[in-house]
């Protein structure tokens, strides 16, 4: 069971807005940034957004990112069919002195 | 470029132990926290453990607590996992990552990750 929960899957048609949200804890995403992260099949994970809503070098602004409280939420515009990926969220927990993820969540772009 | 290249993975007998390495080439290696990261066949991110750019600190996930060792040699650039009493449940893909900012003392996020090296746990 992951400290953050993520729905375990998303669907939207090409050329769509998706969200994918990420809940947690005051230990966790309440009081430490959010980062998002997408993977595709067989392949590393890649650090896409980190404090909350920072795109790393080369990420589209197709891609952005939010914290309310203690979620966070990945948007993804313009949907592409090779977005379709795994996404994961984390962030540190304070608490736990640990950095924890998300389960995941499966983006299918129909 | 960054370049992280795990090595060290296989099969190995439960309770038995290994040693994972990482090389890391394209930064200054001695600026930046470092993660070991796994992931288990068809499952999630499971974060395992950091250790501060300098070594001064090392962090680690209550599943491998007591078990496992992170540390590095910055002369080399290379990162390390002692892996001891190992389980079934340890069996993943094992990653290393390094921490996107330099100096950020733990808390910013693995950045830059490697291939992975798998490790099995199997009798």
């Amino acid at each position: 069971q992951s400290v953050l929960t993520q729905p375990p899957s998303v669907s939207a048609a090409p050329g769509q807005r998706v969200t994918i949200s990420c809940s947690g804890g005051d230990s966790n995403i309440g009081n430490n940034y959010v980062s998002w992260y997408q993977q595709l099949p067989g392949t590393a994970p890649k650090l896409l957004l980190y404090d909350n809503n920072r795109r790393t070098s080369g990420i589209p602004d197709r891609f952005s990112g939010s914290r309310s409280g203690t979620s966070g939420t990945l948007g993804i515009t313009g949907l592409q069919t090779g977005d379709e990926a795994d996404y994961f969220c984390g962030t540190w927990d304070s608490s736990l002195n640990a950095w924890v993820f998300g389960g995941g969540t499966r983006l299918t772009v129909l | 470029q960054v370049q992280l290249m795990e090595s060290g993975g296989g099969v190995v007998q439960p309770e038995r132990s290994l040693r994972l390495s990482c090389k890391a080439s394209g930064f200054v290696f001695s600026n930046y926290a470092m993660h070991w990261v796994r992931q288990a066949p068809g499952k999630g991110l499971e974060w395992v453990a950091l250790i501060w750019f300098d070594g001064t600190k090392k962090y680690y996930a209550d599943s491998v607590k007591g078990r496992f060792t992170i540390s590095r040699d910055n002369s080399n650039n290379t990162l390390f996992l002692q892996m001891n009493s190992l389980r079934a449940e340890d069996t993943a893909i094992y990653f290393c990552a390094r921490e996107e900012v330099s100096f950020c003392g733990g808390h910013c996020p693995p950045g830059s990750w490697g291939q992975g090296t798998l490790v099995t746990v199997s009798s």
